[in-house]
């Protein structure tokens, strides 16, 4: 099956930093997400990025189907960033339809 | 618009015990897909259910099942609880099943002891 794979795995950052998180896929996709998971355990969808480039604020994505890469950018980070950054992949398949990456953990520290 | 809705939130079980977790999506969202979340294995695709049908399945045991009624709703069933089902269930809803964007809900905490 497709291979997600998510860098870096951790990540400290000073508020007011930036950022860029990295999703890498073995196989082509029919789509991609970015969630954020807070420290409570509610995941948050940030974008529908299947190509392009895309922002919302401090955040940005651009995904390169063809080269089966995805980034996630944050700009002017804020404490409240902090928590889990997961992308998540629509295969093509019925089987395992939606197979999500490790994550990165982000800590914003003041 | 209210957003996805689990219940319960918490839920302690012992071995062998079945359990039964509901997930009420956003209005107007037909499509509802499952997730397991454990520290050791991530977030796995349980199932996603569309027009009360099963659409497609992730690679779990036949002990985990669901179903979705006409309003949408949908049931997730764990048989025979073993203590690696201890895990964060989460549930998300989309339009359909393109699953343009996927909503998700706080989660259900079960605990198997």
């Amino acid at each position: 099956g497709i291979q997600v794979e998510q860098s870096p795995p951790d990540l400290i950052l000073q508020e007011g930093a930036n950022s860029t998180l990295r999703c890498n896929f073995s196989d082509s996709v029919n789509n991609l997400q970015w969630f954020h998971q807070n420290p409570w355990g509610q995941l948050i969808n940030l974008f529908y990025i299947p190509s392009g480039t895309k922002q919302n604020g401090r955040l940005s994505a651009t995904t390169v189907a063809t080269e089966r890469y995805s980034l996630l950018y944050i700009s002017s980070s804020q404490t409240t960033d902090s928590g889990v950054y997961f992308c998540a992949v629509e295969t093509k398949t019925s089987y395992d339809k939606v197979i999500f990456g490790p994550g990165t953990s982000l800590s914003v520290i003041p | 618009k209210a957003g996805v809705t689990q219940t319960p939130r918490y839920l302690i079980k012992t071995r062998g015990q079945q359990v039964t977790l509901s997930c009420s999506p956003i209005s107007g969202h037909r499509s509802v897909s499952w997730y397991q979340q454990t520290p050791g294995q991530g977030l796995q695709f349980l199932f996603e259910y569309f027009s009360e049908t099963q659409r497609n399945k992730g690679n779990f045991p036949g002990r985990f099942s669901g179903r979705q009624f006409s309003n949408s709703r949908s049931e997730m069933n764990v048989s025979t609880l073993e203590l690696g089902d201890s895990a964060l269930y989460l549930c998300a809803s989309s339009l359909d099943l393109v699953q343009e964007t996927q909503y998700f809900g706080p989660g259900t905490r079960l605990l198997v002891l």
